[in-house]
């Protein structure tokens, strides 16, 4: 199999704080893992590619200081929205393929639903 | 860049056969893959074509045809636990080839 985690589920904060978001590849190793944020009842937007070992690849328009990606190991990739304001609240999914599988499927974490108030 | 079309909702009664369609631009096309989303989860893999044809997976099917940028996801024996929001997405040569793209989303609703 593979299984993907996110950590955590669902957060609430306060305008002008930061928020962490944790993916992780549990049974097997994900040399690059990718970001989303999804709004109600609309499509998956790519916010950025994130790279074990490297900078991540942020897509147009996406603000690579407000969104800080760290890929620290073959499992780990985290989000930080930074200074999170109220139009960043979303539904935000991170997802990584395999290697052997020719990256064909991708594999989704369960999503972190980020309310800012 | 990339851009990716569906109908935005399709109803269709238990146990019959729906059609989802989806056309592609891309400036370097690599594949299309289709992904099941129910309400609040998370999007999971159902198909990928990177040929011209059919690909057949139990109760699911997918098309491609690479000259019209345009493909298809099959749905046979509707059941209602096949209600959720279906995309499709490709990958782009010209962005990182594992990098996906998705659809508008087409809301599949499965009505008794």
């Amino acid at each position: 199999g593979a299984v993907v985690s996110q950590h955590p589920s669902r957060v609430i904060c306060k305008s002008g704080t930061s928020v962490k978001i944790e993916c992780r590849s549990l049974d097997f190793q994900a040399t690059t893992m990718f970001w989303y944020r999804q709004f109600p009842k609309q499509s998956l937007m790519l916010m950025a590619t994130s790279n074990e070992g490297s900078k991540a690849t942020y897509e147009q328009g996406v603000e690579k200081d407000k969104f800080l990606i760290n890929h620290a190991s073959l499992t780990l990739s985290t989000l930080t929205v930074t200074s999170a304001h109220p139009e960043d609240s979303s539904f935000y999914i991170c997802s990584a393929g395999k290697r052997e599988s020719s990256y064909n499927e991708q594999f989704f974490g369960p999503g972190t639903r980020l309310t800012v108030l | 860049g990339q851009s990716l079309e569906q109908p935005s909702e399709v109803t269709a009664v238990e146990g019959a056969i729906v059609q989802i369609n989806c056309t592609y631009q891309t400036s370097g096309f690599y594949g299309l893959s289709w992904y099941q989303q129910h309400d609040g989860g998370a999007p999971t893999f159902l198909s990928y074509n990177a040929l011209d044809g059919l690909e057949e997976t139990g109760r699911f099917s997918s098309f491609l045809s690479r000259s019209d940028s345009y493909g298809y996801l099959l749905l046979q024996e509707l059941q209602m636990k096949d209600s959720a929001s279906y995309f499709c997405a490709v990958r782009d040569l010209g962005a990182g080839a594992n990098n996906l793209f998705f659809g508008t989303g087409t809301r599949l609703t499965v009505i008794p």
